[in-house]
């Protein structure tokens, strides 16, 4: 079965500093790989997704996410954090395999941007 | 295109009372799939229609039930319900058959219980 984790319920960064958001996924097939951003009473808005090919994967509002799948990883960063970024972000695993049974979401972490 | 709707954006209710919550897709988008997000609790997964037949279901009670419509459209309703069933309720949808396209998802519609 998949199962997606995200080191630390809530982070903090100063703006300007580097964010670094963790996922790491159990999968027994090559995955699908997801982020997930979720504004204060708003639903999910996709940042960005891995499926084949490059393993950087460009999204938007500046963020990049690396698939490494030596280490089961596919952590969220962005250079400089900017106030707007805060927010809740979560992970998500899919694979044809399991397909369209539905994805599995990590628990989210909470992003703060400190002035 | 228009985005993935949900309505209403906010119910209250009394515990006991039923609820009918309501989504619908973005056009060519047959999966619909509903989301329990309760305070603290991360995302929970409901239920999934596709082709209008209800694929699969997370683990809630049978009190929570749905349908999807010959348009796709979708309706999620939650019987008897209890104070627990607090939370933001999300729908999604994607094209069927394209799991790498990922979910779209809707606003949600915040269902209060008191």
């Amino acid at each position: 079965a998949q199962s997606v984790t995200q080191l630390g319920s809530h982070v903090s960064v100063s703006e300007g500093a580097l964010v670094l958001l963790r996922c790491n996924y159990s999968s027994s097939v090559p995955p699908y790989l997801f982020w997930y951003v979720q504004y204060p009473n708003q639903g999910l808005q996709l940042l960005l997704k891995y499926t084949t090919g490059a393993t950087l994967v460009k999204g938007i509002n500046g963020f990049e996410a690396e698939f490494k799948k030596s280490e089961t990883s596919f952590h969220l960063t962005k250079p400089s954090a900017h106030m707007s970024d805060a927010a809740e972000y979560f992970c998500a695993v899919s694979d044809e395999g399991n397909y369209g049974q539905n994805f599995v979401f990590g628990p989210g972490t909470r992003l703060s941007v400190l002035p | 295109e228009a985005g993935v709707t949900q309505s209403p954006t906010h119910l209250i209710k009394t515990r006991g009372q039923q609820a009918t919550l309501r989504c619908s897709p973005i056009s060519g988008h047959t999966s619909v799939y509903w989301y329990q997000q309760a305070l603290g609790l991360g995302l929970q997964f409901l239920l999934w229609y596709d082709e209008g037949e209800e694929r699969n279901r997370g683990n809630f009670p049978p009190r929570f039930s749905g349908r999807q419509f010959p348009n796709y459209s979708s309706e999620l309703n939650v019987n008897a319900l209890e104070l627990e069933d607090s939370a933001l309720y999300l729908c999604a949808s994607r094209r069927g058959g394209e799991v790498s396209y990922g979910y779209t998802f809707g606003s949600g519609t915040r269902l209060t219980v008191v």
